[in-house]
């Protein structure tokens, strides 16, 4: 199993571009998140999915929107990048709610 | 707005001490309360959950929870330099979404 996989590792944006973060898990879990972590800012909770057909938004969905494709697989959509999106992206999933697995993360630059 | 404290550290233990990590919420309702490794550079990964009030030893790790002063701490026996890593505290209330701290950096030193 590869658990929790993100794509791409490393992305270089310029400021009004837009990209879609990939997400996908093989662990058949229900709920689905999305995290950005800053330094000194701890992981902040973006957007989420409870369960397959529903998406919810977490403490900071602005710029951000999100799509659950099916079971696996949560995407993440920056529209028009900003600078202040610089940041690593964090995808998780749990099915029972004790534990989240993380992905490797994302490492996101907008100049 | 619930609130998740930690001291940031970086917090310094020689090799073979005991590293005591410290977390506060605001939140009277939490319900779960994890702790989160994340090595420089890494994803966090889950070390130990805990539910009740008292402690929950794994290993040389000890997770201490009291509800009333909504204090949670993890204690690491026997610290290895191993051990180096960033130290996240997450709460829950019921099926809702975890509330990270900030976390805090442990250095342990041969």
């Amino acid at each position: 199993n590869a658990g929790v996989t993100q794509t791409p590792k490393f992305q270089v944006l310029k400021t009004g571009q837009s990209m879609t973060l990939q997400c996908a898990q093989d662990m058949n879990h229900n709920s689905m998140y999305w995290y950005r972590q800053d330094p000194g800012m701890g992981l902040r909770l973006i957007y989420y999915s409870a369960s397959e057909g529903t998406t919810d938004k977490g403490e900071v969905p602005n710029g951000y929107n999100v799509s659950r494709l099916n079971k696996r697989e949560f995407s993440l959509r920056l529209e028009s990048a900003a600078p202040s999106q610089t940041s690593v992206y964090f995808c998780a999933s749990t099915d029972s709610g004790h534990e989240q697995y993380f992905g490797p993360g994302t490492r996101l630059t907008v100049t | 707005q619930k609130e998740v404290e930690q001291n940031s550290g970086p917090l310094s233990v020689p090799e073979g001490a005991i590293a005591s990590l410290n977390c506060t919420y605001s939140d009277r309702g939490s319900q779960s309360f994890f702790w989160y490794r994340q090595y420089s550079g890494k994803s966090p990964e889950l070390i130990m959950f805990i539910y009740s009030n008292g402690d929950k030893e794994d290993g040389r790790f000890t997770a201490q929870l009291n509800k009333a002063s909504q204090y949670v701490s993890l204690l690491i026996r026997d610290s290895q330099p191993s051990d180096s890593a960033t130290y996240l505290c997450a709460v829950k209330r019921g099926y809702s979404t975890l509330t990270f701290g900030k976390g805090t950096m442990l250095l342990v030193s041969p």
